[in-house]
Order: C-alpha cells, then sequence, then structure tokens
C-alpha cells in the first residue's frame, strides 16, 4: 500500500458525460501528479499540482481539468467523454523537497460506453 | 524532449535465475532521476528501484539493482534469484530535476517479465 487512495476504483459511463476522480496523497506530500495508461499511449503525464497550484502540465486534453484544495486532495474532470478516453488513471504524490520519487495509487478504470 | 525506450517488449526467466531489463534513456540535462517501476497484474505502479544520476554508484534493493552507465544514456535492471510473484510489466522511467518539466516522469514502453516455474 502506497499510501495515496483514488476512488472510484472503477467507473462506467457513456459518451459526452462528465466524470470526477479522486486522489488523496500520502501524508505529508504536497506534490499530486495525474497519469493517463491506455494500451495506444502507455503510460502519459497529464499535469501537476503542488500545494494547490498548477506546477506542470502535459498533454492534457482541454476537455479535461483538475484541481488540488486546500487539504491536498485532488480532482480530475473528465468532460465531453469519449470512446477513446477509455484508460487507467493515476494518481501519484511525492515528498516536498523536489520531484523525488512519486507514489502511486491503484488507478481509476474509466470505461466509456 | 526527454525519451525512454525499452527495447524488450516481452522477457522470460527461470525461477531462481537472473534476468536484465534494458532501458536508454535520451535527455540533454545532468541532473535527473531514474526509476523502475513494477506493474503486476493488479495494474498498482509499484517502484522497485531508483538512482540519482549524479551518483556513480549503482543502486540496489535486495534481488534488484540496476547498471547506470551515464554517458551511455543506460539504465538496465538486474533481478537475481527470480520469483514467481516477480512475474509483472516493468517500466523505465526518468524525471529531470528541474525546469518547467519538473516531476513529470517520462516512462519507456515496458517489458512484461514472464517467470517459470
Amino acid at each position: 500500500d502506497s499510501g495515496v487512495t483514488q476512488t472510484p476504483k472503477h467507473l462506467i459511463t457513456a459518451t459526452g458525460q462528465r466524470v470526477t476522480l479522486r486522489c488523496s496523497p500520502r501524508s505529508g506530500d504536497l506534490s499530486v501528479y495525474w497519469y493517463q495508461q491506455s494500451l495506444d499511449q502507455g503510460l502519459q503525464f497529464l499535469i501537476q499540482y503542488y500545494n494547490g497550484e498548477e506546477r506542470a502540465k502535459g498533454n492534457i486534453l482541454e476537455r479535461f481539468s483538475a484541481q488540488q484544495f486546500p487539504d491536498l486532495h485532488s480532482e480530475l474532470n473528465l468532460s465531453s467523454l469519449e470512446l477513446g478516453d477509455s484508460a487507467l488513471y493515476f494518481c501519484a504524490s511525492s515528498a516536498p523537497l523536489g520531484p523525488d520519487t512519486q507514489y502511486f495509487g491503484p488507478g481509476t478504470r474509466l470505461t466509456v460506453l | 524532449a526527454q525519451t525512454v525506450t525499452q527495447s524488450q517488449p516481452e522477457m522470460s526467466v527461470q525461477e531462481a535465475e537472473t534476468v536484465t531489463l534494458s532501458c536508454t534513456y535520451d535527455t540533454s540535462e545532468s541532473d535527473y532521476y531514474l526509476f523502475w517501476y513494477k506493474q503486476p497484474p493488479s495494474r498498482q505502479m509499484i517502484l522497485v528501484i531508483r538512482q540519482e544520476a549524479y551518483k556513480q554508484q549503482n543502486a540496489t534493493e535486495n534481488r534488484f539493482s540496476v547498471n547506470f552507465q551515464k554517458a551511455a544514456k543506460s539504465f538496465s535492471l538486474k533481478i537475481s534469484d527470480s520469483q514467481l510473484g516477480d512475474a509483472a510489466m516493468y517500466f523505465c522511467a526518468y524525471v529531470h530535476a528541474g525546469g518547467t518539466s519538473y516531476g513529470k516522469l517520462t516512462f519507456g514502453q515496458g517489458t512484461i517479465l514472464t517467470v517459470h516455474p
């Protein structure tokens, strides 16, 4: 158990819908990262937050957005869902003093029908 | 842009034997970290080992060790005394310790490791 929690574990929804994925980092970690794992794209970095502020952005679609709240949990919002958004979404967190080691949550499996 | 390449899509090993997984990376940075992550069928991403680029000494964690060749930009993982529980997908990953991409992990394509009893 990495100490990073993600909910829900599985999500099945229809095209055009909007969903929210939630992540709680390890105790004491200030950075939260979101990654997408799909069969055709592999593991891709989406976005990073540090203590509530956006720190780095990857190839995140405009339909996707994220935020980190004062209690440091983070949410990834996916809207106008398409079939191709079906993937495993991971959240990771790392200690305050640098990128160092990222510890991953169990992931949320999103299926868009 | 940094890239990570794992040239072995699949590897297999007999239980108790040793196997080496290969990884190469491309970067113009001098300060970075390298990692190996394991993803078993449960799909959880589990950290196996980490290497700081400024350290010449190769990292070791129990049966897992790396061969870090900075000039060659090579970072291989050696698993000794392989166990059935080592069967998984293994990902090599890179992170630059600074700049605008601070914290972004770049992953290789993965190597599926099969362990035969």
